[in-house]
């Protein structure tokens, strides 16, 4: 079946633009994260959706970060102004229920955000 | 949230079994233990995960000590295909969020 899909795969960004990037989690599934995975490290959590409530966003690095999930199902990320210390990979995962040990998260490929 | 430690990187002959060592010291009863693998220019993918008992699916195994203070995955016939960055993840049980570290860098060679 269909996977957790992302869009664009690549974005080109001039410094001050915004962006909005797109996540299409499994159909079905309750939770979604949004990570940040800068060049040469492990991935970081940015924020996590129940249904359509944001119950955590700890990881966001500034106030110029926003996401949302209005209707339950697919997720934007928009980055406000953006910087070139936002250039990274911006992975999206869901999984089937809540945070209960054994959800397994799937992750999507990924958006690689480049900001000159 | 209880740190990890895994060496930079591995090298395994194809055909072999990858044995791919952490340490997490510092976990708590509550705390699972995560495998996953990221093979360049994708998302990561879910390997494996467990408490305190040794657990085996299709991909691999995951060998936890007793005090649960280390643990190994082992890929018990690698392939190319198995070369990927692999990380151990300790997670809380109330709790979604998963905290990467560095991982190891797995080089499966013919």
């Amino acid at each position: 079946g269909a996977g957790v899909s992302q869009s664009p795969r690549y974005k080109v960004a001039k410094r001050g633009q915004d962006v909005a990037l797109r996540c299409d989690p499994i159909s079905g599934h309750v939770s979604l994260f949004w990570y940040q995975q800068a060049l040469g490290q492990g991935p970081e959590f940015l924020t996590y959706f129940q249904n359509e409530a944001q119950l955590d966003k700890s990881g966001l690095p500034s106030d110029r970060f926003f996401a949302e999930r209005p209707e339950g199902s697919v997720s934007t990320l928009k980055i406000q102004r953006t910087q070139q210390e936002d250039s990274a990979v911006y992975l999206c995962a869901s999984s089937l229920g809540g945070v209960a040990v054994g959800e397994t998260q799937y992750f999507g490929p990924g958006t690689r955000l480049l900001v000159l | 949230d209880a740190k990890t430690t895994q060496p930079t990187s591995m090298d395994c002959a194809e055909g072999r079994a990858a044995n791919l060592p952490c340490n997490h010291s510092t976990i708590s009863g509550n705390e699972y233990v995560y495998w996953y693998r990221q093979i360049h220019s994708q998302g990561p993918q879910y390997i494996i995960h467990g408490l305190k008992n040794n657990e085996t699916n299709e991909m691999a195994s995951l060998i936890i000590t007793e005090d649960r203070k280390s643990s190994t995955l082992i890929l018990p016939h690698a392939t190319l295909r198995d070369t990927a960055v692999y990380y151990c993840i300790v997670r809380p049980s109330n709790t979604g969020k998963l905290i990467f570290g560095q991982g190891t860098t797995l080089q499966v060679k013919p």
